[in-house]
C-alpha cells in the first residue's frame, strides 16, 4: 500500500527566506506527483504537477522536484510572502488503477510566513 | 466554466439519517472521486468513477454508495449516517492526456456533522 509522508509537518519562517518542504513515497510506480495547496475551510488548488518521466517544474517562485527511484520530492518555494501562508499537501497518483484510481496523500505541512 | 461544484457546503444530520451529497463538473473530465478529509488522518479516497457507469471503492468505502449515470454528476450516498462520519468531504475530477492521467480539480467541499 502506497504511504507519502510529508516534513516537517509545520513550519513557520520569516517574510523573504527560501524554503524547502519534503514529501516521500514508498511506492516508486506512480504516474505522477501533484502538489496542492488548501487554505483554512477551503477546497485544494493544484499548483504543480510532474510526470513520472520529468525531473522537476517550475511555476512562478515555486519549483518541484521529484526522485522516482528514491521516492521522494520536494517543494521549494522563493522569497517567501505572507499570503503563501497555507498546508501544502503532496499526493501520488499510482499506476495499480491505469492511472485512474485516486490519489494517496500525505498529512500536509502547516506553513506560516510572518510578516 | 464553474469547475467542480458541491452541494450543500453544510450539513448536520442525525444518526441513522440518509443523505446524497452532490457533485458536478462542466469540463467533460472523465475521472471523478470522492474524498474525505479528516484532522490528522488527509484525504483518504472513498470512490472513484472512470466515466459513466463505471465506479470502484477506494480506501475507505463502506457506508458509502456511488453511482455514475452522467459524465457530469457524481453523487456519494450514505445510506445509515455515523457519527464516525463526521468529516469534509472533497470531490475532484480529472482527465488523461495523452494516455496519462492529469491534473486533479477539487471542488470547495462538504462539511458534514452527525449527531
Amino acid at each position: 500500500k502506497q504511504e507519502v509522508t510529508q516534513i516537517p509537518a509545520a513550519l513557520s519562517v520569516p517574510e523573504g527566506e527560501n524554503l524547502v518542504l519534503n514529501c516521500s513515497f514508498t511506492d516508486s510506480a506512480i504516474y505522477n506527483l501533484q502538489w496542492f495547496r488548501q487554505d483554512p475551510g477551503k477546497g485544494l488548488t493544484s499548483l504543480l504537477l510532474i510526470q513520472s518521466s520529468q525531473r522537476e517544474q517550475t511555476s512562478g517562485r515555486l519549483n518541484a522536484s521529484l526522485d522516482k527511484s528514491s521516492g521522494r520530492s520536494t517543494l521549494y518555494i522563493a522569497a517567501s510572502q505572507p499570503g503563501d501562508s497555507a498546508t501544502y499537501l503532496c499526493a501520488v497518483k499510482g499506476m495499480t488503477g491505469g492511472g485512474a484510481d485516486g490519489l494517496t496523500f500525505g498529512k500536509g505541512t502547516h506553513l506560516i510566513i510572518q510578516p | 466554466n464553474a469547475g467542480v461544484t458541491q452541494t450543500p457546503k453544510f450539513q448536520v444530520l442525525k444518526t441513522g439519517q440518509s443523505m446524497t451529497l452532490q457533485c458536478a463538473q462542466d469540463m467533460n473530465h472523465e475521472y471523478m472521486s470522492w474524498y474525505r478529509q479528516d484532522p490528522g488522518m488527509g484525504l483518504r479516497l472513498i470512490h472513484y468513477s472512470v466515466g459513466a457507469g463505471i465506479t470502484d471503492q477506494g480506501e475507505v468505502p463502506n457506508g458509502y454508495n456511488v453511482s455514475r449515470s452522467t459524465t457530469e454528476d457524481f453523487p456519494l450516498r450514505l445510506l445509515s449516517a455515523a457519527p464516525s462520519q463526521t468529516s469534509v468531504y472533497f470531490c475532484a475530477s480529472s482527465y488523461s492526456l495523452r494516455g496519462y492521467p492529469f491534473v486533479e480539480y477539487f471542488g470547495p467541499g462538504t462539511r458534514l456533522t452527525v449527531t
